[in-house]
């Protein structure tokens, strides 16, 4: 399975643009990049997904290198409420459609008043 | 609402009890997982089933349990609990057809003494 490299913390500015990496250098073809964030407790909440072009929805962005070999989520204008745990992962799709998500430990994104 | 219920939303579980935690979710959505998350691991798989009928193993499995009689329902079983299995468990279920990713439930918190 493709492993996921995201650093463990960042910081950012209330108001500025949050860009969190996230290596995936082993990834397939045929494998997306998904992101999920787990804000304290709560349970894990989907973001965005690509496979090689660049994704925008009301979340976020998902900038994905040519190379696929890695990817940047962006939260355009970071409020305190993205204070959250991120989960870049990378989405194996199994025989007869099944999935798998294997989750790391994920960026801690502290946004600063 | 559509999404996952699951209950109860925190239990403290004398060692040898048996505990059986439910998850429901009403999307009609095929395949479900069970989630650990502990501390500074992340979340890791115990179980999970594709589709009503069928279930498989994760990476943590051992003293776990679940069963699949109906596509709603997805409850995991701790036959005799342990200490080690104090944890903050979540549910979650996806369409992976739809490639929309996981809707997780608000998790579980359990404490085995």
């Amino acid at each position: 399975d493709a492993k996921t490299t995201q650093p463990t913390s960042m910081d950012c500015a209330e108001g500025r643009a949050a860009n969190l990496p996230c290596n995936h250098s082993t990834i397939s073809g045929n494998e997306y990049v998904y992101w999920y964030r787990q804000i304290h407790s709560q349970g894990p909440q989907y973001i965005i997904h690509g496979l090689k072009n660049n994704e925008t929805n009301e979340m976020a962005s998902l900038i994905i290198t040519e190379d696929r070999k890695s990817s940047t989520l962006i939260l355009p204008h970071a409020t305190l409420r993205d204070t959250a745990v991120y989960y870049c992962i990378v989405r194996v799709l199994l025989r007869f459609g099944n999935e798998k998500l294997t989750f790391g430990t994920g960026t801690r994104l502290t946004i600063i008043p | 609402i559509a999404g996952i219920t699951q209950a109860p939303t925190s239990q403290i579980l004398a060692a040898g009890r048996r505990m059986t935690l439910r998850c429901t979710q009403d999307m009609r959505h095929n395949a479900m997982y069970w989630y650990r998350q502990d501390l500074g691991l992340g979340l890791r798989l115990i179980h999970y089933s594709n589709t009503a009928g069928t279930t498989g193993k994760g990476e943590v499995p051992d003293g776990y349990s679940v069963s699949r009689a109906n596509t709603d329902d997805f409850p995991l079983t701790l036959a005799s609990a342990v200490p080690s299995q104090t944890s903050v468990y979540f549910c979650a279920s996806s369409d992976p057809l739809r490639g929309k990713g996981y809707t997780f439930g608000s998790g579980t918190r359990l404490t085995v003494v």
